[in-house]
């Protein structure tokens, strides 16, 4: 079951910002760390972002984490036709003993 | 670098069972935090089971009594093992790393192995 609550689509133009929104509780973004996941279509999940704010090596500057109470954001600016996936959010439940994972965006670029 | 590779998946019967591996090269995970995450067609991420460095397992409640995680060092290898499966286990199951404890990030993931389950 999905705790996190992602918008399920967001979409611009190649150049522009996205932002995608991800909100949760006190017992998880709230407590904790929040996670971000690239999935391209047909594949594995890859880590993001980390630790609510950094990149993994090779993680374009283009991608950025913030949270903010019990939600958090990934942004995405100056939008590429690669940046085309589902990005999920991440984070540790202190009640579930065990993480969660946001419902997925899907982001369009037009 | 640590590469992980699934493998075990297939097609089974309600209430059969089925054991998925996930084999670790690059590196060890005898000290590593280790999860199994699953997608249903079409569907989100959902968290599996967990399995820490000491062997002690957690898992979601969706699976709790049917599933069993595992590990064996001398294989660096994970497990899961799934028994009275039903159709709504039928998923693509990922083993991944627990990069840092009591967090959700995960890293690197195996590129996963399908599990269906139907009569």
């Amino acid at each position: 079951q999905s705790v996190l609550t992602q918008p399920p689509s967001a979409s611009g133009t190649p150049g522009q910002r996205v932002t995608i929104s991800c909100s949760g509780s006190s017992s998880n973004i709230g407590s904790n760390t929040v996670n971000w996941y690239q999935q391209l279509p047909g594949t594995a999940p890859k880590l993001l972002i980390y630790s609510n704010n950094l990149r993994p090596s090779g993680v374009p500057g283009r991608f950025s984490g913030s949270k903010s109470g019990t939600s958090a954001s990934l942004a995405v600016s100056g939008l590429q036709s690669e940046d085309e996936a589902d990005y999920y959010c991440a984070a540790w439940d202190d009640s579930l003993n065990g993480p969660v994972f946001g419902t997925g965006t899907k982001v369009t670029v037009l | 670098e640590l590469l992980l590779v699934e493998s075990g998946g297939g097609f089974v019967q309600p209430g059969g069972s089925l054991r998925l591996s996930c084999a670790a090269s690059g590196s060890t995970v005898t000290s590593s935090y280790m999860t199994w995450v699953r997608q249903a067609p079409g569907k989100g991420l959902e968290w599996v089971s967990i399995i820490y460095s000491g062997g002690s397992p957690f898992y979601a409640d969706s699976v709790r009594g049917r599933f069993t995680i595992s590990r064996d060092n001398s294989k660096n290898t994970l497990y899961l093992q799934m028994n009275s499966l039903r159709p709504e286990d039928t998923a693509v199951y990922y083993c991944a790393k627990q990069a840092s404890p009591l967090t959700g990030w995960f890293d690197p993931w195996g590129q996963g192995t399908l599990v269906t389950v139907s009569s």
